[in-house]
């Protein structure tokens, strides 16, 4: 099974800032990886798919990019934090979530 | 419009089994490259991936827990049903089921907390 990782778990970050959430693969997985956003007691948000498509709806300050030179890392970034950006954000390959990053205010 | 929902109860005791319906409208489950999934995520946890079943009937589970959950759908009926067995306190969460496409949930349900307590 394909095992996911992301860094940081905790990510403290004012308004405005450029934030970069890493998600590596135990594999290679080409381009089949997906970034939610998840705010508490809220439904999970399609964020990004195959890895660089920005979901419908989704502000273009949210970008993918990945899958790196053997196709296991992948970065969500957001170019400009806002405040209805502090969430957790989760990657999934297929059948399997990363554990998740919290983005708090600093 | 596309929605999803979940149903079922919201408590059962330990070693019974649950019995989840997912209701959709607004797709198909017959149109090519379509699946709907179940996704948990006990209180305070990550998201947990369980089952998924794709327009043709292909079945896909979670490694983890295959031996206790089955995917079934009735396409007339835009329903997919999880049911998972022998139910324990750790697999208290909520349930989500989602649409399935381009590798990704694009479309979730509101979510429903099962509860396991005798």
């Amino acid at each position: 099974d394909i095992q996911m990782t992301q860094s940081p778990s905790t990510l403290s970050a004012s308004v405005g800032d450029r934030v970069t959430i890493t998600c590596r693969a135990s594999q290679s997985i080409s381009d089949w990886l997906a970034w939610y956003q998840q705010k508490p007691g809220k439904v999970p948000k399609l964020l990004i798919y195959k890895a660089s498509s920005l979901a419908s709806g989704v502000p273009s300050r949210f970008s993918g990019s990945g899958s790196g030179t053997h196709g296991t890392e992948f970065t969500l970034t957001i170019s400009s934090l806002q405040p209805d950006d502090f969430a957790t954000y989760y990657c999934q390959q297929y059948n399997s979530f990363g554990p998740g990053t919290k983005v708090d205010i600093k | 419009q596309i929605t999803l929902k979940e149903s079922g109860p919201t408590l059962v005791k330990p070693t019974q089994t649950l019995t989840l319906t997912c209701t959709f409208s607004g797709f198909s489950l017959s149109t090519i490259t379509v699946a709907v999934g179940w996704i948990r995520q006990p209180p305070g946890k990550a998201l947990e991936w369980l089952a998924l079943i794709y327009w043709d009937d292909d079945k896909r589970y979670s490694p983890s827990l295959k031996s206790r959950l089955t995917i079934t759908k009735d396409t007339s009926k835009n329903q997919v049903v999880l049911t998972m067995t022998n139910m324990d306190p750790v697999d208290t969460a909520t349930y989500y089921c989602a649409r399935y496409t381009s590798d990704s949930f694009d479309y979730w349900g509101q979510g429903t907390l099962v509860t396991v307590s005798s």
